[in-house]
């Protein structure tokens, strides 16, 4: 079964930084693009980063560029997303998909909720 | 950036009935164009990609249709388990893909 699982969100003050992580299984997670993608509260979907299955390539949204950074370790199966200079608009629902073979995201995680607060 | 707009932003049907939600690219995106459906709580779930591909294990009560900017998800016959929220989403400048503000349905 693939199966997605992040963890490590949670209430951090602005200007905190968090480490969100996912762990992957039921596919050959090396093989795959992997991307984040974020849901603010009431609202709609925003794809965050993505990298590429050997880690060469990361691309970012415009908002998170120079704060936020995607990497991977395909021996732990595991993606990640560093997230540094929090804001309060970074607070939402974090979840780690698989990119498809034409960038859909066919596998979600459950997502992990990361609040910025003080 | 291309803008994406769905339209109506909610409805409501009965069972049995066909639903049919609308997608509207700001710029032409080929077939570029993927459907989701969300449940309160709950993570998306691919529906459809690539305009009118049915992602494996979706029921065919749900088809995509559409091309360069108006997309159109249908449901042919509406089911209780069916309520939730629809997004669409471009990938045609991917890796910026970007998604539809959803079209929420509910079951009379």
């Amino acid at each position: 079964e693939v199966q997605l699982v992040e963890s490590g969100g949670g209430l951090v003050q602005p200007g905190g930084s968090l480490r969100l992580s996912c762990a992957a299984s039921g596919f050959t997670f090396s093989s795959s693009w992997m991307s984040w993608v974020r849901q603010g509260p009431g609202k709609g979907l925003e794809w965050v980063a993505n990298i590429r299955p050997d880690g060469s390539k990361k691309n970012y949204v415009d908002s998170v560029k120079g704060r936020f950074t995607i990497s991977r370790d395909n021996a732990k199966n595991s993606l990640y997303l560093q997230m540094n200079s929090l804001r309060a608009e970074d607070t939402a629902v974090y979840y780690c998909a698989r990119d498809g073979s034409v960038t859909q995201f066919d596998c979600w995680g459950q997502g992990t909720l990361v609040t910025v607060s003080s | 950036d291309i803008q994406m707009t769905q339209s109506p932003s909610s409805l409501s049907a009965s069972v049995g009935d066909r639903v049919t939600v609308t997608c509207r690219a700001s710029q032409s995106i080929g077939s570029s164009l993927n459907w989701y459906q969300q449940k309160p709580g709950k993570a998306p779930k691919l529906l459809i990609y690539a305009a009118s591909t049915l992602q494996s294990g979706v029921p065919s009560r749900f088809s995509g249709s559409g091309s360069g900017t108006d997309f159109t998800l249908t449901i042919s016959s509406l089911q209780p388990e069916d309520f939730g929220t629809y997004y669409c989403q471009q990938t045609y400048s991917a890796p910026l893909s970007t998604f539809g503000p959803g079209t929420k349905v509910d079951i009379k």
